[in-house]
């Protein structure tokens, strides 16, 4: 089964410093997203991506985030300037196109812990 | 966006069927209903989606009363590996983005 893919598992970084998270959605896919989840809480949504452009984002998806599809395979999150309340596990997903129903296929995450 | 209401935990015997009952009272009539299994350190899984009545795979079965204010899901016989959160998630998934709640943390003791 094909499967969504994130690099590095672990990363970790000083506060401050500029992180880039990876992930390679499944090819067909054409929908991709970015979810966070702090230890212990919640699964947050940060922003949806579709045709070369974000669709949505929420409010913790400010200025110091930024997304990107350099090329047909990678999706990728930018976090500029990382801070200590950045530290959680990353998320990124995919979907297929024009399917109303179809459902999100998540990849394993990247723990990132800022120091 | 439809709220979502599910208990908190729930313990289960191995072997045992457990059914995990998810409210969404304003659930609009675009909306699917997905169930999602999340481990510890790993992305949500998608588990079953439905719209009405009743869905079955290899994994669950879903449930879904003719309002569809309200969905179950059935876990049949029941492991160990089956420990996990499990999230009841309502909403168009063409127009607007997913939001989890807090799940339900199944156990399944021996």
């Amino acid at each position: 089964e094909p499967e969504v893919t994130q690099t590095p598992s672990h990363q970790v970084t000083q506060m401050g410093q500029e992180v880039i998270l990876r992930c390679v959605p499944i090819s067909n896919h054409l929908y991709f997203y970015w979810y966070r989840q702090i230890l212990g809480q919640k699964v947050e949504f940060l922003v949806s991506f579709y045709n070369n452009e974000i669709s949505e984002k929420s409010e913790i998806f400010d200025d110091q985030f930024s997304v990107e599809r350099p090329d047909g395979s990678n999706f990728t999150l930018k976090i500029r300037s990382t801070k200590l309340e950045d530290s959680a596990m990353y998320f990124c997903a995919s979907s297929e196109e024009g399917r109303r129903n179809s459902p999100l296929h998540f990849g394993n995450g990247t723990r990132l812990t800022v120091t | 966006l439809a709220k979502t209401t599910q208990p908190i935990s729930m313990d289960s015997y191995e072997g045992q069927e457990v059914n995990i009952t998810c409210s969404h009272n304003n659930i609009a009539t675009n909306d699917y209903i997905t169930w999602y299994q999340q481990f510890p350190s790993q992305g949500p899984r998608f588990i079953i989606q439905g719209y009405k009545t009743k869905v079955t795979n290899e994994v669950a079965s879903l449930f879904i009363p003719a309002d569809r204010k309200s969905s179950t899901l059935s876990l049949p016989r029941v492991s160990l590996s089956d420990t996990a959160v499990y999230y009841c998630l309502v909403g168009d998934i063409g127009n607007t983005p997913l939001v989890f709640g807090k799940g339900t943390r199944l156990s399944v003791i021996a």
